[in-house]
């Protein structure tokens, strides 16, 4: 399988807990994007990598959000000290170019 | 700021009838891409098709076309003769870049729940 890979798939955490996702991007893609998906609502950017460089946070991303991409290869998204309100699909994506970006399948986190 | 407006939260059809979602958008930029995804049970995002700012030409791939008018800035998405396989949440998004620190990203919609009813 050579498209985006996540893991794991889902997550079950207690509050205040802390949690890391893994997002295994297309080999050679150079970009790579972090989303979050709550219920009903499209995927909202969080960040975005060109190689290893951190180019852009969004204001969605908490100073309990930290996000790597050492390398330029995998990168890896945590969360510290959980809340409630941070229940959700991780979606991960890597592209080439602006043409389009891959998705993977998503990390479903619930916080109880 | 850069928005995608997808008007319709759920359309319910009966197989075999057109159905077309709707998709507005806002951007400032010259230069863009629109784009459809598709978003089944699973998960996945599934990329459906992708539309260059500057090529207005319509396109027709099997049961799916999509129309682009940057008069009116809608990325319609037409599905002839619906199949209940069709069912799913299909989402339109936007690219943004900024040259000034070189990022990009792509603004979603909030999606179209599409059910087919067999």
């Amino acid at each position: 399988d050579t498209g985006v890979s996540q893991d794991p798939r889902h997550k079950i955490t207690k509050r205040g807990q802390n949690v890391t996702f893994r997002c295994d991007p297309i080999s050679e893609h150079n970009r790579l994007y972090w989303y979050r998906q709550t219920l009903g609502q499209g995927p909202e950017f969080l960040t975005y990598f060109q190689n290893e460089a951190q180019l852009e946070k969004s204001r969605l991303l908490s100073d309990r959000f930290s996000a790597e991409r050492p390398k330029g290869s995998f990168s890896t998204l945590e969360i510290q000290r959980t809340e409630q309100g941070d229940s959700a699909m991780y979606l991960c994506a890597s592209s080439w170019d602006e043409r389009q970006a891959f998705f993977g399948q998503g990390t479903r986190l619930t916080v109880v | 700021a850069q928005k995608v407006t997808q008007a319709q939260t759920e359309i319910s059809v009966v197989e075999k009838e057109d159905v077309t979602l709707d998709c507005v958008y806002e951007t400032r930029d010259t230069t863009y891409y629109l784009f459809w995804y598709k978003q089944p049970p699973s998960g996945e995002l599934v990329f459906l098709i992708r539309r260059n700012s500057f090529d207005e030409q319509n396109e027709i791939s099997g049961r799916y076309s999509w129309n682009f008018q940057k008069s009116t800035s809608s990325f319609n998405f037409t599905i002839t003769a619906s199949q209940v396989v069709d069912s799913a949440v299909y989402f339109c998004a936007l690219s943004e870049a900024k040259a000034t620190s070189g990022t990009y990203k792509y603004i979603f919609g909030t999606g179209t729940r599409l059910k087919v009813l067999a």
